[in-house]
């Protein structure tokens, strides 16, 4: 049990479009889903949390306006990286956390590499 | 402040050895947590420990966590080549409201 899942594992696109980014719970109601970013061979940066049905809360320094989170579902969030620019190529990772498994856990997708060129 | 800083960043060991990751924090939190990821995948929780816990297993795994110090360990023991992976601790802080903050990540390596 608590599966997340994340479509596309892998994108590449052109400079100046945008890519929306899907993350899934599987097999459970996620309260809370997170988006993480990672870049090579370093941490996991939060960048914003967002619960089912309001606004989402960006961390300092995370353009909400580059960066749109929307979570219309208590299994779906979508993470679209609007006008994208090479430097926001990344890994980037959801996490869910709600009624599945060991409170307070948070349960990772298997991340979206995004490549823009 | 940075939370969650692993040490050694990267671990060489042979098939068999125990190899142990320790991870220091700055603030009060509610729980400690170990992942692990593989190279270009998810984090996998490990384990958590709470502030009120000091010490927990699982399977190979042995957690502890000094409150005192702000810091914590995680000990593999009878490693084995699978366990080659990155070790990221992550800490909720208090006020956090569920938000972790991940360490750099210990790189360990297990030689068969």
């Amino acid at each position: 049990g608590a599966v997340v899942s994340q479509h596309p594992s892998r994108v590449i696109c052109k400079s100046g479009t945008s890519v929306k980014i899907e993350c899934r719970s599987l097999d459970f109601q996620a309260t809370t889903m997170f988006w993480y970013r990672q870049f090579p061979k370093k941490s996991l940066m939060l960048m914003a949390t967002s619960n089912e049905g309001s606004k989402a809360t960006y961390e300092q320094g995370v353009e909400k306006d580059k960066f749109l989170i929307n979570h219309a579902s208590l299994t779906l969030s979508t993470l679209t990286v609007t006008s994208a620019h090479p430097e926001d190529s990344s890994f980037y990772i959801c996490s869910a956390t709600g009624l599945a498994g060991v409170v307070d856990t948070q349960y990772f997708g298997p991340g979206t590499r995004l490549t823009v060129l | 402040s940075q939370q969650g800083e692993e040490d050694p960043q990267a671990l060489s060991i042979q098939e068999g050895e125990n190899a142990t990751m320790n991870c220091s924090y700055k603030t009060s939190i509610n729980n400690l947590q170990w992942y692990r990821q593989n190279s270009g995948r998810g984090l996998v929780h490990l384990i958590l420990i709470r502030s009120n816990e000091r010490e927990k297993h699982s399977g190979r795994l042995r957690v502890t966590l000094d409150t005192s110090k702000k810091s914590s360990s995680l000990l593999i023991t009878a490693s084995r080549a699978a366990d080659t992976a990155s070790y990221f601790c992550a800490t909720e802080k208090i006020e956090g409201a569920q938000k972790l903050v991940f360490g750099q990540g210990t790189r360990l390596t297990i030689n068969p």
